[in-house]
């Protein structure tokens, strides 16, 4: 079975430039998360879909960040413009409709460096 | 403000003996708390899963303990490979709640 795919695995951009994030979750898993991990720290959630439905965006810096999950599969991160402090790790992961399992499976994840 | 706290950045030890890494929080209630292990470049993996009404888990070599009194989780690999070595990071979840907060990690270095 496939995991979470994501790409660009690598992106460099100058500031002000937008940038974005795709994701493919596991099939049939119907909860996507994103979360933005900086040097030396932990995950932090940005956004959580439920089918294609942002049920937590309460994190996401609306201002210049967006997101989107059209037909409840793949979702798109994007960032516009980009800032300096917006070079880290973007995570995806999904998890099954029954979270009493507890697991989220995670991609590998997007390294933004901006200039 | 709610917060984790896992022991120390990093940690070494010796093959063959039992690593302790350790995760507390303040200001949280959870009903879930996780560890996952994270190698360089890569995203996190699923290791456990602990309830609050539970106090020990285990996975092969890896045991998981929970006090809500303590407020505090202890992740133990006994035995340790060099390939343990990677960081490891708890996370929580509230009671009812889809979010999980992640600690900084505990980086692992096992010393053949």
């Amino acid at each position: 079975e496939a995991g979470v795919v994501q790409s660009p695995r690598y992106k460099i951009i100058e500031k002000k430039q937008p940038v974005a994030f795709w994701c493919n979750p596991i099939s049939g898993h119907n909860t996507l998360y994103w979360y933005r991990q900086n040097l030396g720290q932990g995950p932090e959630l940005l956004i959580r879909y439920e089918n294609e439905e942002a049920v937590d965006d309460s994190q996401l810096p609306k201002d210049r960040f967006s997101a989107e999950r059209l037909k409840g599969v793949d979702s798109t991160l994007k960032i516009q413009p980009a800032e300096l402090g917006d070079s880290a790790v973007y995570l995806c992961a999904s998890s099954p409709w029954d979270w009493d399992t507890g697991e989220l499976f995670f991609g590998e994840g997007s390294r933004l460096t901006v200039l | 403000s709610q917060k984790i706290e896992q022991n120390s950045e990093a940690l070494n030890i010796q093959e063959g003996k039992t690593a302790t890494l350790t995760c507390n929080y303040t200001n949280y209630s959870p009903a879930y708390l996780q560890w996952y292990r994270q190698d360089p470049g890569r995203g996190p993996v699923f290791l456990l899963l602990i309830r609050e009404n539970e106090k020990e888990k285990r996975k092969e070599r890896l045991k998981v303990t929970f006090d809500t009194t303590l407020k505090q989780s202890l992740f133990h690999i006994t035995a340790s490979q060099p390939a343990d070595s990677a960081t490891y990071l708890c996370a929580l979840a509230g009671a009812g709640s889809y979010q999980l907060t992640f600690g900084k990690g505990t980086k692992l270095s096992v010393i053949p």
